[in-house]
């Protein structure tokens, strides 16, 4: 399998309930990443790992628990959240070479996700 | 005032036409440019990629910077039914902690028709 791999594509929870997202990229890339995105709104950034330690925390709400145990998975723990949640999540990686090079990010085809 | 102004859309055009798709930015700090392409119930995809200002031209599809305007373009020249989706501008800027940080637009939706 190759590319970044995200599950489910689909998830219903009730706002009590706990749920996690997987995200897995076959790329050996070292940097990944959480963005969420709305409609009519930009994709907006949540958290930054870089070789597994996180760079970035974007004010997202504690309701969201991201977890990298090792470059190519990332996880998103999701509890209590809110009807305003629903939105796809999209996981990225890309490779940084420490220049500040932006290579481009290549992304997962996201978990469409709905809070009930 | 956003970061990144795209306009929305939805913008319609025939089989054959030449795209012209823009963004502006306010942030000088942004390093490289790029422009992605997202189809329905799929996630982005890296169309073009550019850092200095001029064109790159890449098959049917042409980038353009303009740094000093902050104004980029992505023209699609010989538009097909199957470029209908929805486009992305996005800059870079490095992460003090390591990484970097994509800045989007919010997309425009084009459709081509036959």
């Amino acid at each position: 399998e190759t590319g970044v791999t995200q599950t489910p594509r689909h998830l219903v929870m009730g706002m009590t309930n706990k749920k996690s997202l997987k995200c897995e990229q076959h790329l050996g890339h070292n940097a990944m990443y959480w963005y969420k995105q709305s409609a009519k709104k930009p994709l907006e950034l949540m958290f930054v790992y870089n070789f597994k330690e996180q760079t970035e925390n974007n004010s997202v709400p504690s309701r969201f628990s991201p977890e990298c145990p090792n470059s190519s998975h990332l996880f998103l723990h999701l509890h209590t959240l809110q009807p305003e949640d629903s939105a796809l999540y999209l996981c990225a990686s890309s490779q940084d070479h420490g220049s500040g090079a932006a290579y481009g990010y290549t992304f997962g085809s996201g978990t469409r996700l709905t809070v009930v | 005032q956003k970061e990144v102004e795209q306009d929305p859309g939805p913008l319609s055009v025939p089989e054959g036409a030449i795209v012209s798709l823009n963004c502006t930015y306010s942030n000088s700090a942004f390093q490289y440019f790029m422009w992605y392409r997202q189809y329905s119930r799929k996630g982005p995809e890296l169309l073009m990629y550019t850092y200095s200002s001029g064109n790159k031209e890449d098959g049917r599809f042409t980038a353009q910077v303009d740094k000093s305007s902050k104004y980029i373009s992505l023209f699609i020249r010989d538009s097909q039914p199957s470029d209908s989706a929805t486009y992305l501008c996005a800059m870079s800027s490095i992460l003090t902690g390591g990484g970097n940080k994509l800045t989007f637009g919010t997309g425009t939706q084009l459709k081509v028709e036959l």
